[in-house]
């Protein structure tokens, strides 16, 4: 079964430090995606980024980097220079293509960045 | 693009009394999730639409939760007899299809059960 485990429960930052939130994942099956998703205070999960189980490259947007490792099942998320405004509860997913459940999510992190 | 409408925002009712949550995903879209996030934790899937069809309500509590989609547009999400457990943000999601496609998110139903 389809599992994704975020071992951080909370992380705490001083503003411009950069931050890792590690995601790992368990798949049966051979093509899946991978998501970041942000739950700022007001509660709305927003869609960060995705990713295909066939896409290894490493992306960058700004100020968030994602790192994808099929060998190890992990796809973590770099913030670098940490803002206030980036404190919130962060959520990894899987989504399968052939079986069963779409977007089971991870347990998510909580990251507090202290000015 | 208007983003996955849900209502109400917020419910407080007495256990054992029924509740229904409405949700109108974007237009267009295929796939359609009901979501239930208990404080603290992960949304945990109930229930995925694809078009009016259920694809997987594994996780949902059939004695007492129940789901439809009319006309493979709006949903509706009902608790019939709500326990206090059940308290808990309901959240929908729609994506343009199975798999590959984000999920967009609604802001969601607060229920509180007293």
């Amino acid at each position: 079964a389809q599992k994704v485990t975020q071992a951080q429960t909370e992380i705490s930052v001083v503003e411009k430090e950069d931050v890792t939130l590690d995601c790992v994942y368990e798949t049966r099956d051979t093509t899946y995606y991978l998501f970041w998703y942000k739950q700022p205070p007001s509660g709305e999960l927003v869609f960060l980024i995705r990713r295909n189980s066939f896409d290894e490259q490493n992306e960058i947007s700004g100020r968030y980097s994602w790192n994808f490792q099929k060998s190890t099942s992990s796809f973590n998320f770099t913030i670098t220079a940490s803002q206030v405004v980036d404190s919130a509860v962060y959520f990894c997913a899987l989504s399968e293509a052939n079986y069963g459940q779409n977007f089971v999510f991870g347990p998510g992190t909580r990251l507090s960045v202290l000015p | 693009e208007a983003g996955v409408a849900q209502s109400p925002r917020y419910k407080i009712i007495e256990k054992r009394q029924s509740v229904a949550f409405w949700c109108n995903p974007i237009s267009g879209h295929a796939t359609l999730y009901w979501y239930q996030q208990i404080l603290g934790q992960g949304p945990k899937l109930l229930i995925q639409f694809q078009n009016n069809g259920v694809v997987d309500d594994s996780q949902l509590p059939k004695d007492r939760f129940s789901a439809e989609r009319l006309k493979g547009v709006d949903s509706t999400l009902k608790i019939q007899p709500a326990k206090l457990e059940d308290s808990a943000v309901y959240l929908c999601a729609s994506s343009l299809n199975r798999g590959f496609h984000e999920a967009f998110f609604g802001q969601g139903t607060r229920l509180t059960v007293v």
